[in-house]
């Protein structure tokens, strides 16, 4: 039962355009969401979050936005640069009942062409 | 650099082996998690450690365990193994655990022939 999902397995966009990465997810309980970058051969790097009492945060070029309605998150990057061009997961943690786990995504692989 | 750190980088054992992963966390994270990434999957949680006592548990297999050693670094031990262990093995801290960003380590790469 994959709880946290990314439909989209990829996504090319032009240098200087928008960026836009979708997850949705299916438990209710989900509370905190995050989003992860991750290179080839390197561990996931923290990204930007949101909890879900807000429907927006904004870090620079990064905005995650949280529509708990629809139980679905998107992650703008605004202007897009080639060296954002990584695999990004989105994950979603419920503390309450599920403890301090991360439930992840299976990823968008996005390329950014120069 | 997260600060965390994972060895070995690589693995080749064959089926039937058993294997020692090890993770060193960020300086002054109590917290350590391991997660399990096979191929075009995400990464699936297996369990947590604070402060040496198992907090949390994922779907991990019995074939596997795990402890967080007194100075705070844990290993992850895959007994038994299989063909479909193969996987990328990431170790993540933070200080308190709770939902927070979670800090990773670049994993091990684990083949099982």
């Amino acid at each position: 039962d994959q709880q946290v999902k990314q439909n989209s397995p990829s996504l090319s966009v032009q240098e200087g355009r928008i960026s836009i990465l979708n997850c949705d997810y299916t438990n209710s309980m989900f509370d905190y969401f995050l989003w992860y970058k991750k290179y080839p051969a390197e561990g996931p790097t923290f990204l930007i979050s949101i909890s879900s009492i807000k429907d927006k945060n904004e870090d620079g070029r990064f905005t995650v936005f949280l529509n708990k309605s629809a139980k679905h998150l998107s992650l703008h990057i605004v202007p897009s640069q080639p060296g954002d061009s990584a695999v990004y997961f989105c994950a979603a943690s419920d503390l309450w009942s599920s403890g301090d786990k991360l439930t992840f995504g299976t990823g968008t692989r996005l390329a950014v062409r120069p | 650099d997260s600060g965390v750190t994972q060895t070995p980088k690589h693995l080749i054992t064959a089926t039937g082996q058993r294997v020692t992963l090890r993770c060193s966390p960020r300086s002054g994270d109590l917290s350590v998690y391991w997660y399990q990434q096979s191929l075009d999957q995400g990464l699936q949680f297996l369990i947590q450690y604070y402060n040496g006592e198992e907090r949390a548990k994922g779907n991990i297999l019995e074939r596997f365990s795990a402890q967080q050693f007194p100075d705070l670094h844990s290993e992850l031990n895959l007994s038994s193994l299989e063909l479909g262990d193969s996987a990328l093995y990431f170790c993540a801290s933070n200080p308190s655990g709770g939902s927070y960003e979670q800090y990773f380590g670049p994993g091990t790469r684990l083949t099982v022939t």
